[in-house]
């Protein structure tokens, strides 16, 4: 199976900051990766596909980038909204496998 | 607008069985894979299984951790995909997800299973 590991797994930050959540796998899956938020209490909802495909709808305050086993998700200006958990997940082979996600909490 | 409903959570005894539903709306369901995605409470997100379409023989693939007790189905006629598990296990317990495609675009709400005595 195919190991993601995120980094950091929490971290605090102010509004207006520029965050930077990584994700590394454990062997190369080209750009099969997906980002999701998650706020407390509801579904994940996707924001990229691809490495580094916007979702529709998705603000493009989100950007990803990456590719084989080193991939990041970047907020340009962290908003009240943003406030939540981060997961990457792999979807280059089965079983597909999900990131142990990013808390950012405000500061 | 694509919607994706699960139904069929409940509380159920250790060794039991359950069946979960998931009905979706707003895209042509029989050309999508569809794949059950679960959470422990507190806990990160679990891939469980999918399902591909007719086109691609309708084939399944699960997680190790619930392989040989779940099974995945899907009935194109009513846009439906079900999760049925059996000889259910307390670290069974989570909110399980109904999601669409392999890179999970769309979500469900949730549906809850309790696995307790």
């Amino acid at each position: 199976d195919i190991q993601m590991t995120q980094s950091p797994s929490s971290l605090s930050a102010s509004i207006g900051d520029r965050v930077t959540i990584t994700c590394r796998a454990s062997q190369g899956i080209s750009n099969d990766l997906a980002w999701f938020q998650q706020k407390p209490g509801k579904a994940p909802k996707s924001l990229i596909y691809a490495a580094s495909s916007l979702q529709n709808g998705v603000p493009s305050k989100f950007s990803g980038s990456g590719s084989g086993t080193d991939f990041t998700l970047t907020i340009s200006s962290l908003q009240p909204e943003d406030f939540a958990t981060y997961y990457c997940q792999q979807y280059s082979s089965y079983p597909l496998t999900f990131g142990g996600g990013t808390k950012v909490e405000i500061k | 607008e694509v919607q994706l409903v699960e139904s069929g959570g409940g509380l159920v005894q250790p060794g039991g069985s359950l069946k979960l539903s998931c009905v979706a709306s707003g895209f042509t369901f029989s050309g999508s894979a569809m794949h059950w995605v679960r959470q422990a409470s507190g806990k990160g997100l679990e891939w469980v299984g999918r399902i591909r379409s007719k086109t691609n023989s309708y084939a399944t693939a699960y997680a190790a951790s619930v392989k040989g007790r779940f099974t995945i189905s899907r009935d194109d006629s009513k846009n439906m995909v079900y999760l049925q598990m059996n000889s259910l296990k307390t670290e069974d317990t989570a909110v399980y997800y109904c999601t669409r495609a392999v890179h999970q675009d769309y979500w469900g709400q949730g549906t809850l299973v309790t696995v307790s005595s």
